[in-house]
């Protein structure tokens, strides 16, 4: 079975970092684009960043630039995001999403999430 | 950024009726419109790509359509299960963004 989980997600103080883990399975990672997108708790979904087959292509939502990175090991089949400087407003649930972008152009496999919390 | 406006915010119908949502984009799209329902507590599910296409194992009441910056989804017979929020995505540019959504209630 093709799946995706999630890990990492936390309570964090303001300020705080964190790195979010996605592992693959059932399928090989290396040959697609990957998303991460979050869920504010009761809000909608918001998309987070987007990294390529190889790393060669990144980006990331314009309120969130300089402050989260995304990367890749094929080889342990997992994304990350590094996430700095956390604030309230970074409360969520983080979701990776497989990226079947030279097909359907669409998200068609997607973790369960995990939670982080930013708080005090 | 592209903004995207789902419209209505909520819609409230009765088993069998139709439905039609609507996701306005600030600028024409390439038709690289997608879109997602999310039941409670479940992550999304992908419903329609390249504003028309439907995926793999979604029903055919479920229609994608539009052009430019004008789309809608168009659930023609609603059964119990399609209460949801349905999203829309734009593919057309980066940042990619969503819409809001539109809560399907059934009465």
């Amino acid at each position: 079975e093709e799946q995706l989980v999630e890990s990492g997600g936390r309570l964090v103080r303001p300020g705080g970092s964190l790195r979010l883990s996605c592992a693959a399975s059932g399928f090989p990672l290396s040959t697609f684009n990957m998303n991460w997108v979050r869920q504010a708790p009761g809000k909608g979904l918001e998309w987070v960043s987007f990294i390529s087959t190889n790393n060669v292509h990144l980006q990331y939502a314009e309120s969130l630039k300089g402050r989260f990175t995304i990367s890749r090991d094929d080889a342990k089949n997992s994304i990350y995001l590094q996430l700095n400087s956390l604030r309230a407003e970074d409360t969520a649930v983080y979701y990776c999403a497989r990226d079947r972008a030279l097909d359907i152009r669409a998200y068609d496999i997607w973790g369960r999430g995990t939670l982080v919390t930013v708080s005090s | 950024e592209i903004v995207l406006t789902q419209s209505p915010a909520t819609l409230s119908l009765s088993p069998g009726e139709r439905a039609i949502l609507s996701c306005r984009a600030s600028q024409r799209l390439n038709n690289y419109l997608v879109w997602f329902q999310q039941k409670p507590g479940q992550v999304p599910r992908l419903l329609i790509y390249d504003a028309s296409k439907r995926a793999t194992g979604i029903p055919a009441r479920f229609t994608g359509s539009g052009s430019g910056a004008d789309f809608t989804l168009t659930i023609s017979t609603l059964q119990p299960e399609d209460s949801a929020v349905y999203y829309c995505q734009q593919r057309s540019s980066w940042p990619l963004t969503f819409g809001g959504g539109t809560k399907v209630e059934l009465k």
